[in-house]
């Protein structure tokens, strides 16, 4: 079962900066933090994953709290094209993803 | 970036009948490949993990006699639905790893599957 806990939906004014939480509180110390999205119709979109520091890629940023029981995607300037069902997993590094039931988001002109 | 390809990406077939769905990783080498399914509002499930040359690993509760996985080569994985009824429709979706990028996943494109 999906471990991690997300608000179902959240809503952003385009080019504006959205932030995802994600809660994950018994994750053990070797699980990795994973973010997909999914448009509709379409397989999940890798974004970002990372393990205690905070991560950076050309997509967006991932914020670890210190204690590993939160983390935060960081979509630093919305688009359109970024509205999607966000997903935060907890993974192992052999691969095995459990999906829970995502945030929608919902970026606004 | 890595690719995955599934194909068809749609099928409609009668109930009964047998289809397969086709993963490739076209640029890679998938040592390890899943399939998911999908349910309409729903989040994906994990049907089954297999690894090249070896048979695949069931998740509680996947028939492995209706949904065969067969994982032949480094590029290509098939699921094929046996007999399929129209509880079975879904939107099946393949993923692929590649020992290099062991922490991510390249997903395929889904294929949608209506049993009439």
């Amino acid at each position: 079962d999906a471990k991690t806990t997300q608000p179902n939906s959240m809503e952003s004014n385009e080019e504006e900066p959205v932030h995802l939480p994600c809660n994950h509180s018994t994750i053990s110390g070797t699980d990795y933090i994973h973010w997909y999205r999914q448009l509709p119709s379409q397989g999940p979109e890798y974004v970002i994953h990372g393990l205690t520091s905070n991560v950076n890629n050309r997509m967006a940023s991932l914020a670890i709290a210190e204690d590993r029981k939160s983390s935060t995607l960081i979509l630093h300037r919305a688009t359109l094209r970024d509205a999607a069902v966000y997903y935060c997993i907890e993974g192992t590094s052999y691969g095995k993803l459990t999906f829970g039931q995502g945030t929608i988001l919902t970026v606004h002109p | 970036g890595a690719v995955v390809s599934q194909h068809p990406s749609w099928v409609i077939c009668k109930s009964g009948t047998s289809v397969k769905i086709e993963c490739r990783s076209l640029d890679f080498q998938a040592t390890t490949m899943f399939w998911y399914r999908q349910f309409p509002k729903q989040s994906l499930m994990l049907m089954a993990t297999s690894n090249e040359g070896s048979k695949a690993t069931y998740e509680q509760g996947v028939e492995k006699d209706k949904f065969l996985i067969n994982h032949a080569s480094l590029t290509l994985s098939t699921l094929t639905v046996t007999s399929a009824h129209p509880e079975d429709s879904s939107f099946y979706i393949c993923s692929a790893k590649e020992r290099s990028h062991y922490n991510e996943q390249f997903f395929g494109p889904g294929t949608r599957l209506t049993v009439l």
